[in-house]
């Protein structure tokens, strides 16, 4: 048990769109969700935490207007990447709190072109 | 403010040999402490953990030692493997408990040598 997944995998944007990443906790509820973003060779920067029925709570430096979460439902956390620019260019993992751990989704590769 | 440090980014053992991996925190309110292992364009994968009240932890072929009044927790793995290859984040949590957040460290990329 305690599967994750983020759908899509890679996605591959134009400068000014806007890209929703979805994460969902396969076989378990999780009130508490959170994302992350990773540089290449640095570590997990934790971006928000999403809880279920609530605002997201954004870490210090975050831009809550760029990086909206939406956590609709018990399974399910969404985070929509607005109006992207190269430099939001990461990759993006989420995670689902269970049992005072936290279970990895498989990530998402985000191109901003 | 890096509160979780690995300082070695890096690190080369030959396969069978022990792999110690070192994680030093700077908050005393940390009080649960996790290994995660994670191989490139993947999320981490959860390996071992330890609450602050125990200063040992065994699982299989993977130990987590914390060291409190150093701030210091360390993984053994051995014998290792090539398949151990992969970068590993150590992970620390303080109170209140079941909140799930996480700092994580700056990762240490293991390389097993068959």
């Amino acid at each position: 048990g305690a599967v994750v997944s983020q759908h899509p995998s890679r996605v591959i944007c134009k400068s000014g769109t806007s890209v929703k990443i979805e994460c969902r906790s396969l076989d378990f509820q999780a009130t508490t969700m959170f994302w992350y973003r990773q540089f290449p060779k640095q570590s997990l920067m934790l971006m928000a935490t999403s809880n279920e029925g609530s605002k997201a709570t954004y870490e210090q430096g975050v831009e809550k207007d760029k990086f909206l979460i939406n956590h609709a439902s018990l399974t399910l956390s969404t985070l929509t990447v607005t109006s992207a620019h190269p430099e939001d260019s990461s990759f993006y993992i989420c995670s689902a709190g269970r049992g005072g751990e936290q279970y990895f989704g498989p990530g998402t590769r985000l191109t901003v072109t | 403010d890096q509160q979780v440090k690995q300082n070695s980014p890096s690190l080369s053992v030959q396969e069978g040999r022990i792999s110690i991996l070192n994680c030093d925190y700077t908050n005393s309110m940390f009080d649960y402490f996790l290994w995660y292992k994670k191989y490139p364009a993947e999320g981490p994968t959860f390996l071992i953990s330890i609450s602050s009240i125990k200063d040992k932890n065994e699982d299989g072929r993977f130990t987590v030692f914390l060291n409190k009044s150093a701030k210091h927790l360390s993984l053994h793995i051995v014998p290792s493997q090539p398949g151990d290859s992969a970068v590993y984040f150590c992970a620390a949590s303080a109170p209140p408990s079941g909140t799930y957040k996480y700092i994580f460290g700056t990762g240490t990329r293991l390389k097993v040598l068959a």
